[in-house]
């Protein structure tokens, strides 16, 4: 059966430093989601992304954040400057109807 | 403004039924699921009804939606210890593809 992927399981960074979080949507799929919890916390939309672009983001998704699907088949999530506050699992989705399918997370720890 | 609530806990006794309940704010919801996420893992789509509908069985998962009261429930037969996770409620808005998520109730099956 088809699964979104994503890599790393677990990012460790410094404040202030960039990373990247990657994933791999279902192949047929049309609309990709970022999504991020906070430990303890709900699980928050960020960025959604349709036709190479996006379609919707939340307030949290500011400047520092940016996705790309730079290859067709991958889909990332940019985090310019992570601050501390960044720490959180952060989930890809992919959806090609009303049904999204969810990655299994990349924790990220910003120290 | 869109909000989801749903208890925090809930402990049963294995073979018993277990009920995990939600309330959504959002009239306009056009689809509302139930995840599951096991520790350490993702959220996997357990089961979904679309908002013109009261009720959607699937084997032990039985879904009833109330739309006058915005309420939904997720009821598992015969629960097993294996069914021990934190479920969520989400809706899907009328316009946009995100999901709003509740907070998760914790399921402790105990045996």
């Amino acid at each position: 059966e088809p699964e979104v992927t994503q890599t790393p399981s677990h990012q460790v960074t410094q404040m202030g430093q960039e990373v990247i979080l990657r994933c791999v949507p279902i192949s047929n799929h049309l609309y990709f989601y970022w999504y991020r919890q906070i430990l303890g916390q709900k699980v928050e939309f960020l960025v959604s992304f349709y036709n190479n672009e996006i379609s919707e983001k939340s307030e949290i998704f500011d400047d520092q954040f940016s996705v790309e699907r730079p290859d067709g088949s991958n889909f990332t999530l940019k985090i310019r400057s992570t601050k501390l506050e960044d720490s959180a699992m952060y989930f890809c989705a992919s959806s090609r109807t009303a049904i999204s399918f969810f990655g299994p997370g990349t924790r990220l720890t910003v120290l | 403004g869109e909000d989801v609530e749903q208890s925090l806990f809930l402990s049963v006794r294995e073979g018993d039924s277990s009920v995990i309940n939600c309330t959504y704010t959002d009239s306009s919801s056009t689809y509302l699921y139930w995840y599951k996420q096991e520790p350490g893992a993702g959220l996997q789509l357990l089961t979904y009804i679309f908002s013109n509908m009261d009720m959607k069985q699937d084997q032990r998962l039985t879904v009833l939606l109330n739309k006058k009261d915005k309420h939904l429930s997720l009821r598992i037969a015969d629960t097993q210890t294996g069914d021990s996770a934190i479920y969520f409620c989400a809706e899907r808005m009328e316009y946009g593809n995100k999901l709003v998520f509740g907070a998760g109730t914790i399921l402790r099956v105990k045996s």
